[in-house]
């Protein structure tokens, strides 16, 4: 089945430093990844979506100058926490689905492991 | 727009129990309806789906069948193992491929 790679798995940062989460299409291409966050015993909550060659489209309520998403490539996108605070400390998860360049083919998605950060 | 309303947790079983946890959904048309499980320290991983009404998705001995008069999608066990302690995600997608996920819910199962 298709692979999504996330890395790192867990980071551990200091408070005011940036942090940068990749996600990788492994066997497919992508022209639209998914940010989510999961608080403690919650559910995954969508933050934004990440548009191969264009702009994220953000969630409401979601800084986007906070959380600077670059989806750079078919099989790349990356989710930088600027100037982390322990209020950002949450496990992000990333996903992709595999989609010819407008047309979506399937609509199984298809989740990263995840990255726990922590923000002391 | 697009919903789904999971039961809530945590659920705790003695081996070989049955399991049931409720999922209904709000949705325009007929989406695929998805449920994942997420073990403890990982991502979530496809458990299970079921592409249009009256499919029953299976995996593992867990069940759900898409039931549009009801709009559920229930998931079922026969009997559960210790190794089936996860949170279950029941969800669908929205136009592009972001999902809906309901709440979790929470299973342990004791020996």
């Amino acid at each position: 089945g298709a692979v999504v790679s996330q890395h790192p798995s867990r980071v551990i940062c200091k408070s005011g430093t940036s942090v940068k989460i990749e996600c990788r299409s492994l066997d497919f291409q992508a022209t639209t990844m998914f940010w989510y966050r999961q608080f403690p015993k919650q559910s995954l909550m969508l933050m934004a979506t990440s548009n191969e060659g264009s702009k994220a489209t953000y969630e409401q309520g979601v800084e986007k100058d906070k959380f600077l998403i670059n989806h750079a490539s078919l099989t790349l996108s990356t989710l930088t926490v600027t100037s982390a605070h322990p209020e950002d400390s949450s496990f992000y998860i990333c996903s992709a689905s595999p989609s010819d360049r407008g047309r979506k083919m399937n609509t199984e998605a298809f989740f990263g492991q995840g990255t726990r950060l922590t923000v002391v | 727009g697009n919903s789904v309303t999971q039961m809530e947790g945590p659920v705790t079983l003695s081996e070989e129990a049955f399991l049931t946890i409720n999922c209904t959904y709000t949705a325009t048309g007929y989406p695929s309806l998805f449920w994942y499980v997420q073990y403890p320290g990982e991502g979530l991983q496809l458990l299970l789906k079921a592409t249009k009404a009256d499919d029953k998705g299976s995996n593992k001995g867990f069940e759900a069948t898409y039931r549009k008069e009801t709009t559920s999608f229930h998931l079922e066990k026969g009997s559960v193992q210790v190794s089936d302690s996860a949170v279950y995600f029941c969800a669908l997608p929205n136009t592009g491929n972001q999902f809906y996920f309901g709440t979790g819910t929470s299973l342990t199962v004791i020996p």
